[in-house]
C-alpha cells in the first residue's frame, strides 16, 4: 500500500522559521509536491521535487531524500497568511495519480 | 485563481436526490480527476480521465457515477448517497498525467 505521513498540527510565531516534514512509502515514485490549502479554497501548488536535494522558491524551500522516503517543506519568515493546510503528495508510477498526505495544518500566531 | 471551476460551492441532498457536480477547464488539460477529502482524511483519488477517456476508477461505489463529455467538463453524477459521503469534492487538472494538478475550489456536499 501506499503510506505519506506527516505531522497533524504545527504552531509558530510570525517572522520564524517551520519545517513541515513528510515521509513515504510508495510501492513507485515520480515525483514528490507540497500543496497549501487554506480552509475552504482549493489547494494550490508550492513545490515539485523529483530529484534529490533542496530547491527553493523564495520564503520556501523544499528538500527531497529519495533514499530516506523523506521531504521536508521550509517556511522562512512567516506571516500571519501562511496559516493553512500543507500537503504533502507523491506522485506513483502509473497514470500520474498522487498519493496525498493527511496534511500539516500550520497556525502563525503574531 | 487556478482556472479550474466548480459549481456549486455547496450542496445539500437528500438520500433519495439525484445532483450533478460540475468542473470546467479552459487551460487546456489533457487530464482530470476527482478527488474526494473527508475531514482528519488524506485527498482520496476517485476517478481518473485522460484525453476524455476514464482511465481509473479507483473502487468508487456506482452511486457516483462521472461522465467527461469532451477535454474541458468533467461531472459526477449523484444519487441515493449515505450520510458518509458528505465531503468536500475537489476536481482537478493537468496538462498531462506526469504534470502538476491544478484544483478547483471544491463541493461541499452534505447528505441529510
Amino acid at each position: 500500500g501506499q503510506n505519506i505521513d506527516q505531522p497533524t498540527e504545527m504552531t509558530a510565531t510570525e517572522g520564524a522559521i517551520v519545517q513541515i516534514n513528510c515521509t513515504y512509502q510508495t510501492s513507485g515514485f515520480n515525483g514528490l509536491f507540497w500543496y497549501q490549502q487554506h480552509a475552504g479554497e482549493a489547494p494550490t501548488f508550492l513545490s515539485y521535487n523529483v530529484l534529490d536535494g533542496l530547491e527553493e522558491k523564495g520564503r520556501f524551500s523544499s528538500f527531497l531524500s529519495r533514499s530516506k522516503g523523506y521531504s521536508y517543506l521550509l517556511l522562512k519568515e512567516l506571516q500571519m497568511k501562511d496559516s493553512a493546510s500543507y500537503l504533502c503528495a507523491v506522485r506513483g508510477s502509473t497514470l500520474g495519480r498522487l498519493y496525498f498526505g493527511r496534511g500539516t495544518q500550520l497556525t502563525v500566531w503574531p | 485563481e487556478t482556472g479550474v471551476t466548480q459549481t456549486p460551492r455547496h450542496l445539500v441532498m437528500g438520500m433519495t436526490n439525484k445532483k450533478s457536480l460540475k468542473c470546467e477547464q479552459h487551460l487546456g488539460h489533457n487530464a482530470m480527476y476527482w478527488y474526494k477529502q473527508s475531514a482528519k482524511k488524506p485527498l482520496e483519488l476517485m476517478f481518473v480521465y485522460s484525453l476524455e477517456e476514464r482511465v481509473e476508477n479507483n473502487s468508487v461505489p456506482s452511486r457516483f457515477s462521472p461522465e467527461c463529455p469532451n477535454s474541458s467538463h468533467l461531472f459526477l453524477h449523484l444519487h441515493t448517497l449515505q450520510p458518509e459521503d458528505s465531503a468536500l469534492y475537489l476536481c482537478a487538472s493537468q496538462p498531462d498525467l506526469n504534470t502538476e494538478a491544478f484544483f478547483g475550489q471544491g463541493t461541499r456536499l452534505t447528505v441529510v
